[in-house]
């Protein structure tokens, strides 16, 4: 049973860099054909997907984020990690890390309990 | 890139069904079969309850379904219970050259 925890800085000021890392449990990230992301939730609001990492190596962001955000992995530890640069107030959310089905069904299937991340002015 | 359309709150009693819209576009729920949706609590993470637009993954209680036609998916609940009081989610998949995953604005269930 694979399970995922994240960790990471609770608070941080504007024009910093965030680091989170999301350690995977109970399976090896270097399994073949899935996606890990990151997924972030504003404080009493929506969900909303910042970017993966597919197979260890080919990352996707989102459009709005893709000029601050690298995700990378570590196998070595069996985690991956972001990088969210020069953050402001807007980025203030909880930070969920997940994996999906595999098989190229794009579902959420896997969620780390999420890591709330305050940025100060 | 919007979020997907859903009402901001549905309600009906202990053993009713009640049915959770989600409106996208051509370009994301009317072109990939590739909708899921998503259930939390408060302070917890969202569990996946439907992916590849009515597909339950196991162990899934069967009073959760769902299905779509053209740019609208819709979760019904057949037999609501007090534990299905929850915020929901849809997300779909976009394609290349977008941000990749659209979710909804979310839909409070709350059970009378």
């Amino acid at each position: 049973q694979v399970q995922l925890q994240e960790s990471g800085p609770g608070l941080l000021k504007s024009s910093e860099t965030l680091s989170l890392t999301c350690t995977v449990f109970g399976g090896s990230i270097m399994s073949d054909g899935y996606y890990w992301s990151w997924i972030r939730q504003h404080p009493g609001k929506g969900l909303e997907w910042i970017g993966y990492i597919y197979n260890t190596r080919i990352p996707y962001y989102s459009l709005s984020l893709e000029s601050r955000l690298s995700i990378s992995v570590d196998t070595s530890k069996n985690q991956f990690s972001l990088k969210l640069t020069s953050v402001t107030a807007a980025d203030t959310a909880v930070y969920f890390c997940a994996r999906d089905r595999g098989a190229n069904e794009h579902a959420f299937e896997i969620w780390g309990r999420g890591t709330m991340v305050t940025v100060s002015s | 890139q919007s979020a997907l359309t859903q009402p901001a709150s549905v309600s009906g009693s202990a053993g009713q069904s009640i049915t959770i819209s989600c409106t996208g576009t051509s370009s994301d729920v009317g072109t990939y079969s590739l909708v899921s949706w998503y259930q939390q609590h408060p302070d917890k993470a969202p569990k996946l309850i439907i992916y590849e637009d009515n597909k339950r993954p196991s162990g899934l209680p069967s009073r959760f379904s769902a299905s779509k036609s053209g740019n609208t998916a819709s979760l019904t609940i057949s037999g609501l219970q007090p534990e299905d009081e929850a915020d929901y989610y849809c997300c779909s998949y976009a394609g290349p050259g977008t941000s990749l995953y659209v979710f909804g604005t979310g839909t409070t269930v709350t059970v009378l």
